[in-house]
């Protein structure tokens, strides 16, 4: 099945500064890429995700690029603030193997400090 | 809507016992899957279905049974519980588009699960 490694775990920022969370994928079928939030004690919630027609998508202050033939993807916050505190989940679909599935990676706590 | 709801949203048990978690959506999703996340692990599938009667092994399938009756419903159970059971169950449904997978998830606001 797919393999999706996310760098780094944790990442401190000064509020304004900007963010910036690392994918990789092993699976080249993979064509689908969401991001999701998780806030302390709260469910994931799908913030952005790309599509392989596409090479960057954005959305406010989050964007998210892709680069296919490096098989990596990366999550832009700009500006961040304090409610961006959370933890931030990678995913590729994996369409070589098993359809229907996420392949999810480990996880990076952001703590956006005042 | 009140999208993906899972039931209970706490519970203790004591080793060897059994339980069942239920999930219900009312989005009319045809995929559901079940996922356990544990610090530091992320969200690993345990168990999922791509249609009523249909189910499918995630990576962590072992120690937990699932089924699906209903489109709307679906139960994860477990037979002998294990304190390396303990943890939070998410639940989560997905749609078609034109007859292909969407890949979008929806999450329900878990379960937390401890086995003593």
């Amino acid at each position: 099945g797919e393999n999706v490694e996310q760098h780094p775990s944790t990442l401190s920022v000064q509020e304004g500064d900007s963010a910036v969370i690392k994918c990789t994928y092993s699976d080249s079928a993979s064509n689908y890429f969401p991001w999701y939030k998780q806030e302390l004690g709260k469910r994931p919630q799908l913030i952005i995700d790309i599509r392989s027609n596409v090479g960057e998508k954005k959305d406010q202050r989050i964007a998210v690029t892709l680069n296919k033939t490096a098989k990596h993807f990366s999550l832009h916050i700009t500006e961040t603030q304090p409610e961006d505190s959370a933890v931030y989940f990678c995913a590729a679909n994996g369409r070589g193997s098993t359809l229907g599935r996420l392949y999810f990676g480990r996880g990076t706590q952001l703590t956006v400090w005042p | 809507n009140a999208g993906v709801t899972q039931t209970p949203k706490f519970r203790v048990l004591k080793t060897g016992q059994s339980m069942t978690l239920l999930c219900a959506q009312d989005m009319n999703h045809e995929y559901m899957y079940w996922y356990r996340q544990d610090p530091g692990m992320g969200l690993r599938l345990i168990h999922y279905s791509v249609g009523e009667g249909t189910t499918a092994k995630g990576e962590v399938p072992d120690g937990y049974n699932v089924s699906r009756l209903k489109k709307q419903n679906f139960l994860l159970g477990l037979e002998s519980a294990a304190p390396s059971q303990t943890s939070v169950y998410f639940c989560a449904s997905s749609y078609s588009i034109s007859g292909s997978f969407s890949y979008e998830q929806y999450f329900g606001p878990g379960t937390r699960l401890t086995v003593t």
